[in-house]
């Protein structure tokens, strides 16, 4: 069975810049979820979609950040403009649906903002 | 406010030993608690435990939960090089599936 695919998996961009992250998860998983890293800490929860819907999006800097995932299947998370303080990696993970505790996480992509 | 907390930070030992890892938590509306291991990629998951008292255990690993004191330990004995890692401690919610972290005890074990 395939993983979580992100991509990329590193970026570096300057303050100001935008940039878009690209998740696609597990066939079948109903729930996706964005999560930001930052380093030391553990992951915080940004936005869980169940399938095309959004389910919580409450810590979401929404506006800077934006996520979409309009077939349900794949989505993208989206920061414009970046901040330093956006730099973190960005997990995504996936779910069957929201009833199903394991979560499967990406490899996720490592954003530095000089 | 939904808190998870790891103990402790970080530590070293020697291949062979046994650790313990700690997590406490206070949350509204707990459903499980889930242990996940961080290398420089993604975490994998490890356990889920829903039951207080009852041990999961799989391989050198084992973990248990206990609700009424609000945490949970996870053991690691006989360790490796290959266990050096960023444990997480995460607490699932009951509504809407979400997950609370720790920030993680980081593991080096040396040889």
């Amino acid at each position: 069975e395939a993983g979580v695919a992100q991509s990329p998996r590193y970026k570096i961009i300057e303050k100001r810049q935008s940039v878009a992250f690209w998740c696609n998860p597990i066939s079948g998983h109903a729930t996706l979820y964005w999560y930001q890293q930052i380093l030391g800490q553990g992951p915080k929860l940004l936005i869980q979609f169940q399938n095309n819907g959004v389910v919580d999006d409450s810590q979401l800097p929404k506006d800077r950040f934006s996520a979409e995932r309009l077939k349900g299947v794949d989505s993208t998370l989206k920061i414009q403009p970046a901040k330093l303080e956006d730099s973190a990696v960005y997990l995504c993970a996936s779910s069957w649906d929201y009833r199903q505790e394991t979560q499967y996480f990406g490899p996720g992509t490592r954003l530095l903002v000089l | 406010e939904d808190k998870v907390v790891q103990s402790p930070l970080s530590l070293v030992v020697h291949e062979g030993d046994t650790v313990t890892l700690n997590c406490s938590y206070e949350v509204t509306n707990f459903r499980s608690l889930l242990w996940y291991k961080q290398e420089k990629k993604a975490p994998t998951f490890l356990f889920m435990l829903t039951s207080s008292g009852i041990e999961k255990k799989s391989g050198r690993l084992s973990s248990i939960l206990d609700k009424k004191e609000l945490f949970s330990i996870l053991n690691i004995t006989a360790t490796q090089t290959g266990d050096s890692a960023v444990y997480l401690c995460a607490v699932g919610l009951e509504y809407g599936n979400k997950l609370v972290f720790g920030a993680g005890t980081i593991l080096r074990v040396k040889s």
